[in-house]
């Protein structure tokens, strides 16, 4: 079968840096996706990782680790804006292509 | 504002109606999705289209659900025989394909269901 795991909830205060870490079971695996998603709103695409290493996007970063079955999200000089929840999800070439989303962890950004 | 569009954004309803719901995708995306979110939980894979083809549909879709995509845009969801186990947001989400392993969803702001 195929599961993800994400931490349910971070909290950080404005300027830290967060880590979310998710990690996977799966075969035919393509590669790893986040998604953030505010209260009330629609997710949105952040970063794909399909190869091992660090995805560099402005405040984030993404990584994977195959052989690991992980990868994490950075977020780094956090923003109250940043307050959200973060989905993990990968894509299964032998399951249709379609993407399965993780549970989600709700980041909470302090003052 | 992601170009993906759904009505309607609420929906309350009794136990037992049917209700339908709308996705119109992003014009030039192919393939169209939807998913199932509830508070707390990630987007849950309901079925997919490719084109006008329903691709793969969950098995956790019970027979009282059905989805079209008659010419290959908008599509409709439809729930028979609701149930309160049934309430949840329904978010459509469409794609251009995948590229290089990659397919990004674009969602829509979703349909919430409320079964009484």
């Amino acid at each position: 079968g195929q599961s993800l795991e994400q931490p349910s909830e971070v909290t950080a205060v404005e300027g830290a840096i967060v880590q979310i870490n998710c990690t996977y079971q799966t075969s035919g695996f393509y590669g790893l996706s986040w998604y953030q998603q505010h209260d009330g709103g629609a997710p949105t695409f952040l970063s794909y990782n399909a190869l091992d290493g660090l995805e560099e996007t402005g405040r984030f970063s993404s990584f994977l680790s195959r052989s690991d079955s992980y990868g994490y999200l950075l977020l780094q000089e956090l923003q109250m804006k940043d307050s959200a929840s973060y989905f993990c999800a990968v894509y299964y070439y032998n399951q249709g292509g379609k993407l399965i989303f993780g549970q989600g962890t709700e980041l909470s950004v302090k003052p | 504002d992601t170009g993906v569009s759904q009505d309607p954004r609420h929906k309350i309803t009794k136990r037992g109606q049917n209700v339908t719901f709308r996705c119109d995708p992003i014009s030039e995306h192919n393939r169209l999705y939807w998913y199932r979110q509830t508070l707390g939980q990630g987007p849950e894979f309901l079925t997919y289209f490719q084109n006008e083809a329903q691709l793969e549909k969950s098995r956790l879709l019970s027979d009282r659900f059905s989805a079209e995509r008659p010419k290959g845009s908008f599509s409709t969801l439809e729930i028979q025989r609701t149930e309160q186990g049934d309430s949840a947001m329904y978010l459509c989400a469409s794609s251009a394909g995948r590229s290089e392993g990659n397919e990004k969803l674009f969602f829509g702001s979703g349909t919430q269901l409320s079964v009484l």
